[in-house]
């Protein structure tokens, strides 16, 4: 079945460590997106990427960085430099075409230890 | 930033009830998007919105896109149990390629 697959479903961190969290995508969609999301509130924009080997900052990148070397492929690492990590993280990915929706992995819960 | 405004934060109501929520936005925009996500999943598209003026339903579900492209609003008619989850409603910039989304509304519906 075509879909968004996020892993892992649950994720624990120490302090001071760097975590990467996948996403793959099988639905040759062209734009990938990145998403936090803390109880109660809605989703704030991490990174996008319209296109292979390029992405761009969102409304909250620092303490993130990723990769786009393939198509179907948007890691996000979670660097120590983010005070705060402990979220639910969302991936997101739409075609190319103007003003299409996007549809959504079922997430990563990053916690801290 | 862009900022959109979701009301109500939270709705309990009884099964059989209709719902009615909104989204008001101080920016226009071109798409209005509503999503429902469950707890521990990820949103799932219910209705796309491209015109202004736009009423679309899908099944009990009924969302329209405001005339001043600032607002749109999803009614739920007969709620039934499954429709427990929050409600989120979404809109694209004028670029077509990001999202901002509202604050969410939780639905509490009672047996």
């Amino acid at each position: 079945d075509g879909g968004i697959t996020q892993s892992p479903k649950y994720l624990f961190r120490k302090e001071g460590q760097n975590v990467t969290l996948s996403c793959e995508q099988n639905l040759n969609h062209d734009a990938m997106y990145w998403y936090r999301q803390d109880p109660g509130q809605g989703l704030r924009l991490i990174y996008y990427s319209q296109i292979v080997n390029d992405f761009q900052k969102g409304d909250i990148a620092e303490g993130y960085s990723v990769s786009r070397e393939k198509k179907e492929s948007f890691p996000l690492t979670v660097t120590s430099a983010q005070k705060n990590p402990t979220a639910f993280y969302l991936c997101a990915s739409s075609t190319d075409s103007y003003n299409q929706p996007q549809h959504f992995g079922d997430g990563t819960r990053l916690s801290i230890l | 930033g862009q900022q959109l405004n979701q009301s109500p934060q939270s709705m309990f109501i009884q099964e059989g009830e209709d719902v009615s929520m909104n989204c008001t936005s101080s920016s226009i925009f071109n798409t209005w998007l509503w999503y429902k996500q469950d707890p521990g999943e990820g949103p799932v598209l219910l209705i796309a919105l491209y015109k202004a003026g736009e009423l679309t339903s899908n099944g009990r579900l009924t969302a329209q896109f405001g005339i001043t492209r600032k607002d749109s609003f999803l009614n739920i008619s007969a709620s039934i149990p499954s429709d427990v989850g929050i409600y989120f409603c979404a809109g694209l910039n004028n670029a077509g390629n990001m999202l901002t989304f509202g604050g969410g509304t939780r639905l509490m519906v009672k047996p």
